[in-house]
């Protein structure tokens, strides 16, 4: 079965220090793909990034850094110079290949003050 | 951009009331998609629904639920005899079912409130 662990439930970090957001996935397939997604007070879900288990290649965009792992099965994800904007809540994701059901970690809570 | 709409944004019933869902998916994706997720809680996973027909359900959406696409641009979620239980946030989501599994694109949701 698949799992998706997000240790860390809330951080709160002072604007403009840097945060990461620690992800841990479990899969017996070969074959998978893994999100982030940001959900702001609003309650809507963004997507930000998705990553298939073939690209071990770091990402940036911007301010967000993604680092996958496969060796430690992780996917943590990075914001530089963080701003109140980014103050939502984070929820990696894991599916197998094809149009299968996203499975998602429990979130981690982030609050930056100004 | 196109998005995925959901209606209504937040929907107050009656326990033991039925309530239907609205989404509209970006016009040209082929799967369709229920989740959940109780205030607080991570999202959870409801149904599936490809070529007009239930692909995968979880052991969530039981008899109460069930879903359907029944023109060509709407995906509803029914729940026959809603539960206080049931008060969440509902997403939609789509995709476009191409090879290299484009990412789902979730609607802003309907908070669902059972009295």
């Amino acid at each position: 079965a698949q799992k998706v662990t997000q240790a860390q439930t809330e951080i709160s970090v002072v604007e403009k220090e840097d945060v990461t957001l620690d992800c841990v996935y479990e899969t017996r397939d070969t074959t998978y793909y893994l999100f982030w997604y940001k959900q702001p007070p609003s309650g809507e879900l963004v997507f930000l990034i998705r990553r298939n288990s073939f690209d071990e290649q770091n990402e940036i965009s911007g301010r967000y850094s993604w680092n996958f792992q496969k060796s430690t099965s992780s996917f943590n994800f990075t914001i530089t110079a963080s701003q109140v904007v980014d103050s939502a809540v984070y929820f990696c994701a894991l599916t197998d290949s094809g149009n299968t059901p996203l499975v998602f970690g429990k979130g981690t809570r982030l609050s930056v003050i100004a | 951009e196109p998005e995925v709409t959901q209606t209504p944004s937040h929907q107050v019933t009656q326990m033991g009331q039925e309530v239907i869902l609205r989404c509209v998916p970006i016009s040209n994706h082929l799967y369709f998609y229920w989740y959940r997720q109780i205030l607080g809680q991570k999202v959870e996973f409801l149904v599936s629904f490809y070529n007009n027909e239930i692909s995968e359900k979880s052991e969530i959406f039981d008899d109460q639920f069930s879903v359907e696409r029944p023109d060509g641009s709407n995906f509803t979620l029914k729940i026959r005899s809603t539960k206080l239980e049931d008060s969440a946030m509902y997403f939609c989501a789509s995709s476009s079912g191409t090879l290299y599994n484009q990412p789902q694109h979730f609607g802003d949701g309907t908070r669902l409130s059972i009295l």
